[in-house]
């Protein structure tokens, strides 16, 4: 069946524009979650959904960053904005309990 | 806070040579433990996990077992293939009933050469 997909795969961008990374989760999931991987810090949680219910926003880096989920399904992280720090590969997942993640392949973002 | 130590690379074997990758981890009560595989270039894959202390989880000839008297999950295989080249973590899911989020180990990167 088809997996967890993001779009784009790349995205170079200049310093201090705003960026959408998409992520469709795979069909039923009811839990999704981004995260960041970087070179200096490996892979950082950045923001949790799970149903209806609010998101947990604990390891967003700056209020820069901010992501919705529509119809229990879609997702777009929003970097407003951006800086050369920002420049990562930006990992989706998604799942239905705590023991089975599905990530996406990710998108890399490169801020110039 | 819980977190994951995991040996760090690069690693770097010949092929069918013995594979340990260690990883400890500091929990509050006794989490699921997973390893995940990153091949060049793709996603994020689950590896293999262990869901209670004592279990061993198997994949693709790789074997992890859940140790709470060393809290520990090392992952090892007997003899590694070319086609393993890739990065491991180590991962555990964030306390709390209601955190699904995971906390990955740095990273080892394998390099197997023929």
């Amino acid at each position: 069946g088809a997996g967890v997909s993001q779009s784009p795969s790349n995205k170079v961008t200049e310093k201090g524009k705003d960026v959408e990374l998409r992520c469709d989760p795979i069909s039923g999931h009811t839990a999704l979650y981004w995260y960041r991987q970087s070179l200096g810090q490996g892979l950082e949680f950045l923001i949790y959904f799970q149903g209806n219910s609010a998101p947990d926003k604990s390891g967003l880096p700056s209020d820069r960053f901010s992501a919705e989920r529509t119809g229990g399904s879609v997702s777009t992280l929003t970097i407003q904005r951006t800086q050369q720090e920002d420049s990562a590969v930006y990992l989706c997942a998604s799942s239905l309990d705590r023991n089975n993640q599905y990530f996406g392949p990710g998108t890399r973002l490169t801020v110039l | 806070g819980d977190s994951v130590t995991q040996m760090e690379g690069p690693v770097t074997l010949s092929e069918e040579a013995f594979l340990t990758i260690n990883c400890t981890y500091t929990a509050t009560g006794y989490p699921s433990l997973f390893w995940y595989v990153q091949y060049p270039g793709e996603g994020l894959q689950l590896l293999l996990k262990a869901t209670k202390a004592d279990d061993k989880g198997s994949n693709k000839g790789f074997e992890a077992t859940y140790r709470k008297e060393t809290t520990s999950f090392h992952l090892e295989k007997g003899s590694v293939q070319v086609s393993d080249s890739a990065v491991y973590f180590c991962a555990l899911p964030a306390s709390g009933a209601g955190s699904y989020q995971l906390t990955f180990g740095k990273g080892t990167k394998l390099s197997v050469i023929p």
